[in-house]
């Protein structure tokens, strides 16, 4: 079974630039998720998706942040315009609906920001 | 919403069996507990979940008391690929399915 697959692995932008994320989940997978992780730090979920639509966007900062499911599988994650403090790991996750917990993430991408 | 609370590290030997502790606080009674395991460079994996009395599976256990108020995660016998940053998670499906990652255990494990 194929796991989760993001795109870029690693990404160097400067401030003020754009900068937008791929993910793919398993396949048959309702729920996906964008986490952003600081170094040294845990996971901070930014938004959750059921199928093509919000769940839980609280955390996603608004004025730059944003993403989309449109079809209710891939998903894109996009930073405009980007700063500093956006260096981080983004990960995407996703697991089979709400009720069932256990998310499988994929490898991550590192964004750096200059 | 409920936070969650785990020593920032912990250090044991190869062969011996490790807890480690996770604090929850609010907790409601359908919300689940799960523990991930995350190695440098890698997304989180999922170790175990449960919300009451005890789980076990092939790689851990998980204790919860009937208070819910906290659980264990219980590895037996470590070896140095356990060496890795633990989380506990707490699902509170009660409030609009918030997602909470505590801040990591970073479990060391000598020879």
């Amino acid at each position: 079974e194929a796991g989760v697959a993001q795109s870029p692995r690693y990404k160097i932008i400067e401030k003020r630039q754009s900068v937008a994320f791929w993910c793919n989940p398993i396949s048959g997978h309702a729920t996906l998720y964008w986490y952003q992780q600081i170094l040294g730090q845990g996971p901070k979920l930014l938004i959750q998706f059921q199928n093509n639509g919000v769940v839980d966007d609280s955390q996603l900062p608004k004025d730059r942040f944003s993403a989309e499911r449109l079809k209710g599988v891939d998903s894109t994650l996009k930073i405009q315009p980007a700063k500093l403090e956006d260096s981080a790991v983004y990960l995407c996750a996703s697991s089979f609906n709400l009720v069932n917990n256990e998310q499988f993430f994929g490898p991550g991408t590192r964004l750096t920001v200059l | 919403l409920a936070k969650t609370t785990q020593p920032i590290s912990m250090d044991s030997y190869e062969g011996q069996e490790v807890n480690i502790t996770c604090s929850h606080n609010n907790i409601a009674t359908n919300d689940y507990i799960t523990w991930y395991q995350q190695f440098p460079s890698q997304g989180p994996r999922f170790i175990i979940q449960g919300y009451k009395t005890k789980v076990t599976n092939e790689v851990a256990s998980l204790f919860i008391p009937a208070d819910r108020k906290s659980s264990t995660l219980s590895l037996p016998r470590v070896s140095l690929s356990d060496t890795a940053v633990y989380y506990c998670l707490v699902v509170l499906y009660s409030s609009a399915s918030k997602i909470i990652f505590g801040s990591g255990t970073r479990l060391s494990i000598r020879p």
